[in-house]
């Protein structure tokens, strides 16, 4: 069976430093999809952004980042200049085709951004 | 963007009562849409996958009689907690797949905390 571990269930950050959120995950498949989502107080699951495992190139959305390490079976998420509103529980997931897009969770990392 | 919504948002009842709760994709169809379960400090706990116009699909031990879902259109899906104790309470939190967008992607609902007195 699929898992995720995220080694990490705190971290802090100073405002508009950077701070790199782990994630590991196992699979025998080599076409699957990895998430971060981000879960703030409200708790509105949020979709922060999506890595396909075939392509080579590490997906960006504005002060987001990962670093998609196939072969170790990493998934780390850098946030850039770090905001107060960045402050909230992140969810390392996966998933594949052939489940049914059922999505497989990391335990979570809550992350504080101290001002 | 895609909108999911749930209803209702918080609900209270006594023990033994039944409760439901919807879930709706709101500017997309989505035959295929998920419920978890969350308790506090923790993850998301996948319950089941439900599909339109088909059975539901229940992870390995979440009883299907305790918890029934129906998907009955491509916009909604019920999850109903039938017969609910204390220790049903929890946050439920259902996501849906859009059928006219990638296959692996879900959109989440804000979530229902349900209390069991």
């Amino acid at each position: 069976a699929q898992t995720v571990t995220q080694s990490q269930p705190e971290m802090s950050v100073q405002e508009a430093e950077t701070v790199t959120l782990s994630c590991t995950y196992d699979t025998s498949e080599s076409d699957y999809y990895l998430f971060w989502y981000k879960q703030p107080p409200s708790r509105q699951m949020i979709l922060v952004i999506r890595q396909e495992a075939y392509k080579q190139q590490n997906a960006t959305e504005n002060r987001f980042s990962v670093n998609f390490q196939k072969a170790a079976k990493s998934f780390s998420l850098k946030i850039s200049d770090s905001q107060l509103g960045d402050a909230a529980m992140y969810f390392c997931a996966y998933t594949e085709e052939t489940s049914g897009s059922r999505l497989t969770f990391g335990e979570g990392t809550q992350l504080t951004v101290n001002p | 963007g895609a909108v999911v919504s749930q209803h209702p948002s918080r609900v209270i009842c006594k023990s033994g009562t039944s409760v439901k709760i919807e879930c709706r994709s709101l500017d997309f169809q989505a035959t295929t849409m998920f419920w978890y379960r969350q308790f506090p400090k923790q993850s998301l706990m996948l319950m089941a996958t439900s599909n339109e116009g088909s059975k539901a699909t229940y992870e390995q031990g979440v009883e299907k009689d305790k918890f029934l879902i129906n998907h009955a259109s491509l916009t909604l899906s019920t999850l109903t907690v039938t017969s609910a104790h204390p220790e049903d309470s929890s946050f439920y939190i259902c996501s849906a797949r859009d059928d006219g967008g990638t296959t692996d992607t879900q959109y989440f609902g804000p979530g229902t905390r349900l209390t069991v007195l």
